[in-house]
């Protein structure tokens, strides 16, 4: 049985290049969600999918940050023109819609450090 | 909107004494809860959740919460602490089962188990 993955684990990267991360839910997850977790807090929800629809992205934090399903498996979370502000642990977590409250299960995260 | 209040930023217990994590949550409509522990370096796990059925919620590694919906709360205990509890704990509230508004975390409880 295996988890949701994420790619790479770490990312160390220069202000203003762009990033990609990748996200592998639970192969029969139909939704998908991505979180930023800052040091000291709890994560903040940025996005989710249904299958390839994405039906949440008014919490992206910026223009400059992006997230595609295009198949409705894997996902993939770009920063564009990063900043040092950016640093942080971006989660990816997946569940099985349907009944009061789908339970998400989360990976183990990919920490972005912007130098 | 939904918002969740941990009291505590910080809880010490020795081992083989009671542990009481405390959280209060505000929710539009009748809510989801969790409560996430996070060890260092892994991924958040899921250790409860209530979801309108019974307000006793019985969960991983015998840890339990009671939702109290006259007092907005939800505290998650458990009977006697292992020096393996120790780890940062997040309650988690979902007004809509997890979809469009994510799940919203609380900023953390840190347990501190004294030996």
């Amino acid at each position: 049985d295996t988890g949701v993955s994420q790619d790479p684990r770490h990312k160390i990267t220069k202000r203003g290049q762009n990033v990609t991360f990748r996200c592998d839910p639970i192969s029969e997850h139909n939704r998908l969600y991505w979180y930023r977790q800052t040091l000291g807090q709890g994560p903040e929800f940025l996005t989710y999918f249904q299958n390839e629809a994405q039906l949440e992205k008014s919490r992206l934090l910026s223009d400059r940050f992006s997230a595609e399903r295009p198949k409705g498996s894997f996902s993939t979370l770009e920063i564009q023109r990063t900043e040092q502000g950016d640093s942080a642990m971006y989660l990816c977590a997946s569940s099985l819609a349907g009944g009061s409250a789908d339970t998400q299960y989360f990976g183990p995260g990919t920490r972005l450090t912007v130098l | 909107a939904q918002s969740v209040t941990q009291l505590d930023s910080h809880v010490s217990v020795s081992e083989g004494t009671p542990v009481l994590l405390r959280c209060n949550y505000s929710s539009s409509y009748s809510p989801s809860l969790f409560w996430y522990v996070q060890h260092p370096n892994k991924g958040l796990q899921l250790l409860l959740k209530y979801t309108s059925a019974a307000t006793l919620v019985k969960g991983i590694n015998g840890f339990e919460a009671e939702f109290k919906k006259s007092e907005t709360s939800f505290h998650l205990t458990k009977p006697s602490a292992h020096m393996s509890d120790a780890a940062e704990y997040f309650c988690v509230v979902s007004d809509s089962g997890g979809g469009a508004d994510g799940l919203t975390f609380g900023k953390g409880t840190h347990l501190i188990i004294q030996p």
